[in-house]
């Protein structure tokens, strides 16, 4: 079955530690999303990338890191600049479904700083 | 700024129609879409409207009015599983996806 797989599904992380996030996807979409959610606030983009080798940082990119070395993988890494960790993290491709732009999104990963 | 408006929470009864609003200021728009998230679980596709009037999928309908700024969702004939919550997102004139914080749904029975 396509789709996109997010690992580890829960994380503990000491403050001061970088902790990276997989996610894996076989849809073949080009464009994936990193999103984090916080309760009663609406999703907020960290980065995505459009292409291999490519990507941009959305409203909150501050503290985090990614790449793109194949159009499969979209790892974030979570570093320890980032201030307040504690999240559910959201990653998202994208295709076009008559005319729209409709994300994906995997199962999510959900980090909290002990 | 942008802003995207949901009712934080709703009560409804299986088998009954409720309708979660939403209304929403951006610079510009694109289209609006609805997810439902059940908890713990990933955000799924439910509806895209970017013309005026009422989009129908079964049992879930969704409406725009982008005069004023306004969609709603329709949920008819509910079940338990419905339970969710629902996430209203507009995409702005730069195609970026503004997210509401999403209304939680409760069906009793």
């Amino acid at each position: 079955d396509g789709g996109i797989t997010q690992s580890p599904k829960y994380l503990f992380r000491k403050e001061g530690q970088n902790v990276t996030l997989s996610c894996e996807q076989n849809l073949n979409h080009d464009a994936m999303y990193w999103y984090r959610q916080d309760p009663g606030q609406g999703l907020r983009l960290i980065y995505y990338s459009q292409i291999v080798n490519d990507f941009q940082k959305g409203d909150i990119a501050e503290g985090y890191s990614v790449s793109r070395e194949k159009k499969e993988s979209f790892p974030l890494t979570v570093t320890s600049a980032q201030k307040n960790p504690t999240a559910f993290y959201l990653c998202a491709t994208s295709t076009v479904v008559t005319g729209a732009n409709v994300l994906t999104f995997g199962a999510g990963s959900r980090l909290t700083v002990l | 700024g942008q802003n995207i408006d949901q009712p934080t929470e709703m009560t409804a009864t299986e088998g009954a129609i409720v309708q979660i609003n939403c209304t929403y200021q951006t610079s510009g728009f694109n289209g609006l879409f609805w997810y439902q998230q059940h908890a713990g679980e990933a955000p799924t596709f439910l509806s895209y409207n970017v013309l005026d009037g009422l989009e129908e999928k079964g049992r879930f309908s969704s409406f725009l009015s982008r005069s004023k700024g306004y969609s709603y969702l329709l949920l008819k004939e509910l079940q338990m599983k419905d339970s969710a919550s629902y996430l209203c997102a507009v995409s702005n004139s730069n195609y970026q996806l503004i997210w509401g914080a999403g209304t939680k749904l409760i069906i009793k029975p």
